[in-house]
């Protein structure tokens, strides 16, 4: 069984840029959530896709965007990035279970 | 509105000693309470979760947590530290609500263990 994957693993990015994040969620999971965590504090919800609809969204502005596809697997669009986007970007997925499992993470720097 | 916190954004124990590492929660409604360890530039792997079954609540490594609705705690524990237990901790609460899986963490808990 294959866990989540996160792609790429490191992105630079410069201010005003976008950028596009990829997961791959676990074996037969339909349900994948997004999380921005910044240096030295825990994870914060950004939103949750289930079978290709956003059904829940954290405190994040509309320039945080993201898409399901029928496969299950997720991008997390950034537009006009801001210096304080700098972060670890965590994909989770689950499926009716109780518990989400995480992918490794992409690094995003923003200069 | 849910929200966890954890005690101590610093915790340092002997090899062999006890940890201790605390949580409390505060959610209007009957939650589910995880510990996720996080590793060096690596993701968050679930150590144990609590879903409203067995208040006591064994996890992977020797770790175990205590619900406790009295005092809102989850509280994470283990006999004897090792050197592989070193890594940052968090605790998360999501409610036990269908459909949504969104968690709320708190700021974690790096812990280190001294030789």
């Amino acid at each position: 069984e294959t866990g989540v994957t996160q792609s790429p693993t490191h992105l630079i990015k410069t201010r005003g840029q976008q950028v596009t994040l990829r997961c791959s969620s676990q074996s037969g999971h339909n349900t994948v959530s997004w999380y921005q965590q910044a240096l030295g504090q825990g994870p914060q919800f950004i939103f949750q896709y289930y079978r290709e609809e956003e059904n829940g969204r954290g405190n994040f502005p509309p320039r945080f965007s993201g898409l399901q596809f029928p496969n299950y697997s997720s991008e997390l669009n950034v537009n006009a990035l801001e210096l304080d986007d700098s972060a670890l970007y965590l994909c989770a997925s689950a499926s009716s279970g109780d518990t989400q499992y995480f992918g490794p993470g992409t690094r995003l720097t923003v200069l | 509105a849910q929200s966890v916190t954890q005690l101590g954004s610093h915790v340092s124990v002997s090899e062999g000693a006890l940890v201790l590492l605390r949580c409390n929660y505060s959610s209007s409604v009957p939650p589910y309470l995880f510990w996720y360890v996080q590793y060096p530039n690596q993701g968050l792997q679930l150590l144990l979760k609590y879903t409203s079954a067995a208040t006591l609540v064994k996890g992977i490594n020797g770790f175990e947590a205590e619900f406790k609705k009295s005092e809102t705690s989850f509280h994470l524990t283990k006999p004897s530290a090792h050197m592989s237990d070193a890594a940052e901790y968090f605790c998360a609460v999501r409610n036990a609500g269908a459909g949504s899986y969104q968690l709320t963490f708190g700021k974690g808990t790096k812990l280190s263990v001294i030789p």
